[in-house]
């Protein structure tokens, strides 16, 4: 079975500063779909970043960018120039491209720090 | 902003108890899911729809059923609420199996 491991349960950063978000998977397959979440304090959840596992480039959104290393199995997310609506619980999610579901890590509390 | 809202948002009730959980959508989707986050577990799968009348078991589906006749509709019953069930409840849909799921607000349910 899949399985989606976030090894930080809480991390801080300074504001304007850069952090990197960690994820590892595992999985038997070669064709897969990768995310990342943000759930602020409101608790809504909202999709930041997706990755097609057959792209080998990185996705990017403005600030929010992917190293996306398939041999190791990592899915780390790097937030440049933090900002203070940036601290929310950020959740790594995988699905298959054979499957209708989407397994969640537990997640990591980013923290910004003014 | 996906189109989709959850009723009640809050809701507190006693063990025992049927309760039901709406998640209406206007997006048109063909996929729906419902999730419960706890600390510690993150989410969690419950149910999940693939079309009108379409359903499937999720990961900790015990004691939750599911119904979907309508495209825009996806209910989750607690068949008889117990104290485990207390969480926060969230729904999300797709449009497809290989694209990103998009949540609603989230319903915390408190069942004493």
């Amino acid at each position: 079975a899949q399985t989606v491991t976030q090894s930080q349960p809480e991390m801080s950063v300074q504001e304007a500063e850069t952090v990197t978000l960690s994820c590892t998977y595992d999985t038997s397959e070669s064709d897969y779909y990768l995310f990342w979440y943000k759930q602020p304090p409101s608790r809504q959840m909202i999709l930041v970043i997706r990755q097609e596992a057959y792209k080998q480039q990185n996705a990017t959104e403005n600030r929010f960018s992917v190293n996306f290393q398939k041999a190791a199995k990592s899915f780390s997310l790097k937030i440049s120039d933090s900002q203070l609506g940036d601290a929310a619980m950020y959740f790594c999610a995988y699905r298959s491209s054979r499957d209708d579901k989407i397994i969640f890590g537990k997640g990591t509390r980013l923290h910004i720090l003014p | 902003d996906a189109g989709i809202t959850q009723s009640p948002r809050h809701k507190v009730t006693e063990t025992g108890t049927p309760v039901t959980l709406r998640c209406h959508q206007t997006e048109n989707h063909r996929y729906m899911y419902w999730y419960r986050q706890d600390p510690g577990h993150g989410l969690r799968l419950i149910h999940y729809s693939y079309g009108v009348k379409d359903t499937d078991k999720g990961e900790v589906s015990d004691g939750y059923s599911v119904s979907r006749s309508k495209t825009e509709d996806f209910l989750l019953t607690l068949e008889s609420a117990t104290s485990s069930q207390t969480s926060v409840y969230f729904c999300a849909i797709s449009d497809s199996p290989q694209g990103a799921q998009y949540f609603g607000p989230g319903t915390r349910l408190l069942v004493l």
